[in-house]
């Protein structure tokens, strides 16, 4: 199993751009979500799926799209960069149940310029 | 909602002396527990979890951490710090159904030789 996989590993974007950001799984995880690191922050939760085509809004959702059209993939969409968003990303993905774990991707270094 | 309290951004030990990361938690009902380790430029991979089967919980590369109901602490310990252990330790807390998970800020541990 290759786990949690992210692309691109890092991306720069200037103001105003949109890109998407992937991430896809192959354990058959129902939950997915995405988060952003920032310094001194911790982790951040963004959105979050439990299955496919159901999705909600997490702590700071403003700029950023999600769908879950599959239970594999879970693509993050920034509608419209902002140096706000400069930032590291996680992907991860668990199974159903409390008492699981989170699986996490590599991450996805951005840089809005 | 549920969060995390971590203790100390930053901690110093000497490498073959005792490392203790502070983690206290607010929940109303027996919650679900984690600990994570990040190196540097890594995702976060899961150390421990407690999942009330045992209040004392042994985990990955020699660390533990004790589930204290009294004190709302789930404190990570390892008796004798390694050069390896230098990285970012985080502390989350899983919610009810486990839609979400809540990260504490981090403590950076460095390992001095």
């Amino acid at each position: 199993n290759a786990g949690v996989t992210q692309t691109p590993k890092f991306q720069v974007l200037k103001t105003g751009q949109s890109m998407t950001l992937q991430c896809a799984q192959d354990m058959n995880h129902e939950y997915m979500s995405w988060y952003r690191q920032d310094p001194g922050m911790g982790l951040r939760l963004i959105h979050y799926s439990v299955g496919a085509g159901i999705t909600d809004q997490g702590e700071v959702p403003n700029g950023y799209n999600v769908s879950r059209s599959t239970t594999e993939d879970f693509p993050l969409r920034l509608l419209s960069a902002a140096p706000s968003q400069t930032s590291v990303y996680f992907c991860a993905s668990r199974p159903r149940g409390s008492y699981n774990e989170q699986f996490f991707g590599p991450g996805t270094r951005l840089t809005v310029l | 909602a549920q969060s995390v309290t971590q203790l100390g951004s930053h901690v110093s030990v000497s490498e073959g002396a005792l490392v203790l990361l502070r983690c206290n938690y607010s929940s109303s009902v027996p919650p679900y527990l984690f600990w994570y380790v990040q190196y540097p430029n890594q995702g976060l991979q899961l150390l421990l979890k407690y999942t009330s089967a045992a209040t004392l919980v042994k985990g990955i590369n020699g660390f533990e951490a004790e589930f204290k109901k009294s004190e709302t602490s789930f404190h990570l310990t390892k008796p004798s710090a390694h050069m390896s252990d230098a990285a970012e330790y985080f502390c989350a807390v899983s919610d009810e159904p486990g839609n979400q998970f809540y990260f504490g800020t981090g403590t950076s541990l460095t390992v001095i030789p």
